[in-house]
């Protein structure tokens, strides 16, 4: 049974550019969500998707969209990349369990450094 | 506003006992998570309380007061391989992560 599953696993950008980061959710579960972490802090909930559509959204500015496919699994887009963008990039899965997501299983995470 | 405070690093002996605190301030609460997360990994799920009292599973045990604002990680019979960073989350209005607790666990 494949655990969460994300990639790339590193990435290098220019500030300004894109990025599209991938995630395949644990199998069963229905709810995706991404998460910032930058070194030595926690993670900061970027937005959670189910049934296709973004049900929870952090503080983050528009410039991070995201997606979710029939398949569950999820993109992450990220326009005019900052520096300050530069972080791992984790996204977690969770099956819904009446209003309230109970256990999310994370990926490995993409590793993001933004030049 | 919404807050969660947690040490930022805490050292303890192989065999001992370490308990580390989490005090929260969050608009909704439907739960509170514990994490480990090793240097370079994801986080790893711990436990969940979202009623008070202890939620005990092996060598760690999770409290939670509810009217306090509080819950605590215990870890007994402390392993070498427990040194890593325990992150205190809350699920409300979203999921909120402290900035985690890094624990070092010395023979």
């Amino acid at each position: 049974d494949a655990g969460v599953t994300q990639s790339p696993t590193h990435l290098i950008k220019t500030r300004g550019q894109q990025v599209t980061l991938r995630c395949s959710p644990k199998s069963g579960h229905d709810t995706v969500s991404w998460y910032q972490q930058a070194l030595g802090q926690g993670p900061q909930f970027i937005f959670q998707y189910y049934e296709e559509e973004e049900r929870q959204r952090g503080n983050f500015p528009d410039r991070f969209s995201g997606h979710q496919f029939p398949n569950y699994s999820s993109e992450l887009n990220v326009n005019a990349l900052l520096l300050g963008d530069s972080a791992l990039y984790l996204c977690a899965s969770s099956l819904e369990v009446g209003q309230n997501p109970y256990e999310q299983y994370f990926g490995p995470g993409t590793r993001l450094t933004v030049t | 506003g919404q807050n969660i405070d947690q040490p930022t690093e805490m050292t303890a002996t192989e065999g001992a006992i370490v308990q580390i605190n989490c005090t929260y301030q969050t608009s909704g609460f439907n739960g509170l998570f514990w994490y480990q997360q090793h240097a370079g990994e994801a986080p790893t799920f711990l436990s969940y309380n979202v009623l008070d009292g202890l939620e005990e599973k092996g060598r760690f045990s999770s409290f939670l007061s509810r009217s306090k604002g509080y819950s605590y990680l215990l870890l007994k019979e402390l392993q070498m391989k427990d040194s890593a960073s325990y992150l205190c989350a809350v699920s409300g209005n979203d999921m909120r992560f402290g900035a985690g607790t890094r624990l070092t666990v010395k023979p």
